[in-house]
């Protein structure tokens, strides 16, 4: 089955970091680009971050850069986002997504997974 | 940077046609793709519109998006409304920094 599955959602304390990983399955995953969308709970989806085939281009919403790095390793067909300095208000369900090769669109959603950040 | 705004809820009957609207803060609504995803309770996004009015496989034909340079908005409509298309819809687009901007979300309930 063609799939994104999330991992490595927690609970951390504020100032502290996690890594997340999505896992693809059943399709060629070096030739797309992947997005992380967040959520808040009981809000709106947050735009995160981007990585393109063979990580030519990266981007990163402005309230993120600094403390969240993404990354890809096509070998294993895993997406990262490493996230550092981490604040109650990054407390959501981190969705990773593939673009279509047809254009931007998000064609592609994992389940999430919750990241609570508290003390 | 611009901010795309949508009502917050839209509510209509079963077999009637809503319209959600999206507008963009600035710059024109024409100069990056629109798309429109789908969020029901307890699942994950899914796009029903993209590049402004092209439906992905799958997607009923009673799902369809234009958008309106005199308004500088986007809008998705649903005809022939069912219960099963109560959801979250949120449109989305780029900014020139290539980063994703996603509205606020419209709640569209079906009663």
């Amino acid at each position: 089955e063609v799939q994104l599955v999330e991992s490595g959602g927690g609970l951390v304390k504020p100032g502290g970091s996690l890594r997340l990983s999505c896992a693809a399955s059943e399709f060629i995953f070096s030739t797309y680009t992947l997005n992380w969308v967040r959520q808040a709970p009981g809000r709106g989806l947050e735009w995160v971050s981007s990585i393109s085939s063979e990580s030519i281009h990266i981007y990163y919403a402005e309230s993120m850069r600094g403390r969240f790095t993404i990354s890809r390793d096509d070998a294993k067909s895993s997406l990262y986002l490493q996230m550092n300095s981490l604040r109650a208000e990054d407390t959501a369900v981190y969705y990773c997504a593939r673009v279509a090769t047809s254009g931007t669109w998000l064609d592609l959603w994992g389940r999430g997974t919750l990241v609570t950040v508290a003390s | 940077n611009f901010m795309l705004t949508q009502p917050h809820s839209v509510s209509e009957s079963p077999g009637k046609t809503v319209t959600i609207s999206c507008t963009r803060s600035s710059g024109s609504i024409a100069g990056n793709y629109v798309q429109w995803y789908q969020q029901r309770p307890g699942s994950s996004p899914t796009a029903v519109i993209y590049e402004d009015n092209q439906r992905p496989s799958g997607v009923p034909d009673r799902f369809s998006g234009s958008i309106d340079r005199s308004s500088n908005s986007a809008s998705l409509t649903i005809s022939g409304l069912q219960t099963e298309d109560e959801a979250v819809y949120y449109c989305q687009s780029y900014n020139k920094n290539s980063q994703g901007v996603f509205g606020g979300g419209t709640k569209l309930a079906v009663l």
